[in-house]
């Protein structure tokens, strides 16, 4: 059981690339959640979906898109990076509204 | 706007005492409380959950909520170096259906042996 898993770890873009950081859970969840978490700011949602086919605006979703695959299967992608993107993004998932679990991590840098 | 307020810390206690961490939130309708701890570089791992008055046990952790004044608190007893790390307060605001935590930015503990 991987329970949250996140890929990649680390990236470094150059400003208005873009890419697609992914995530994925193995617990059925049918919620999941995508945050950023910079330094005095705490964790703050991006987006989130309460269940497979929805998604919904978080406190800062500007700049972002988000894919609800599947069941499993919820992607976060930047269009044009910039460097107020930089943060360190984790994905969540929970049962319901209540108890979320984290994966570890992706790392981004914008340059 | 809804918000969840934590002292930044740090906190330093010494080994073997009581660690009390507090936090406040705003929204009265708030349903479901979470601490979270963070050790550096790490992602959020789940502690303990409170959604009644008064006080919730797990071993060395309490947790204490009082909905009336809008708190909730986390004290760790016999603290150990490997406490030592960020304690995020995590509150679902919002009445039935809301699916958002709204996190404090956390309070850092150092446990001094």
């Amino acid at each position: 059981n991987a329970g949250v898993t996140q890929t990649p770890k680390f990236q470094v873009l150059k400003t208005g690339q873009s890419m697609t950081l992914q995530c994925a859970q193995d617990m059925n969840h049918n919620s999941m959640y995508w945050y950023r978490q910079d330094p005095g700011m705490g964790l703050r949602l991006i987006y989130y979906s309460a269940s497979e086919g929805t998604t919904d605006k978080g406190e800062v979703p500007n700049g972002y898109n988000v894919s609800r695959l599947n069941k499993r299967e919820f992607s976060l992608r930047l269009e044009s990076a910039a460097p107020s993107q930089t943060s360190v993004y984790f994905c969540a998932s929970s049962a319901g509204g209540d108890t979320q679990y984290f994966g570890p991590g992706t790392r981004l840098t914008v340059l | 706007q809804k918000e969840v307020e934590q002292n930044s810390g740090p906190l330093s206690v010494p080994e073997g005492a009581i660690a009390s961490l507090n936090c406040t939130y705003s929204d009265r309708v708030s349903q479901s409380f979470f601490w979270y701890r963070q050790y550096s570089g790490k992602s959020p791992e789940l502690i303990m959950s409170i959604y009644s008055n008064g006080d919730k046990e797990d071993g060395r952790f309490t947790a204490q909520l009082n909905k009336a004044s809008q708190y909730v608190s986390l004290l760790i007893r016999d603290s150990q170096p490997s406490d030592s790390a960020t304690y995020l307060c995590a509150v679902r605001q919002g009445g039935a259906g809301s699916y958002q935590l709204t996190f404090g930015k956390g309070t850092k503990l150092s446990v001094i042996p």
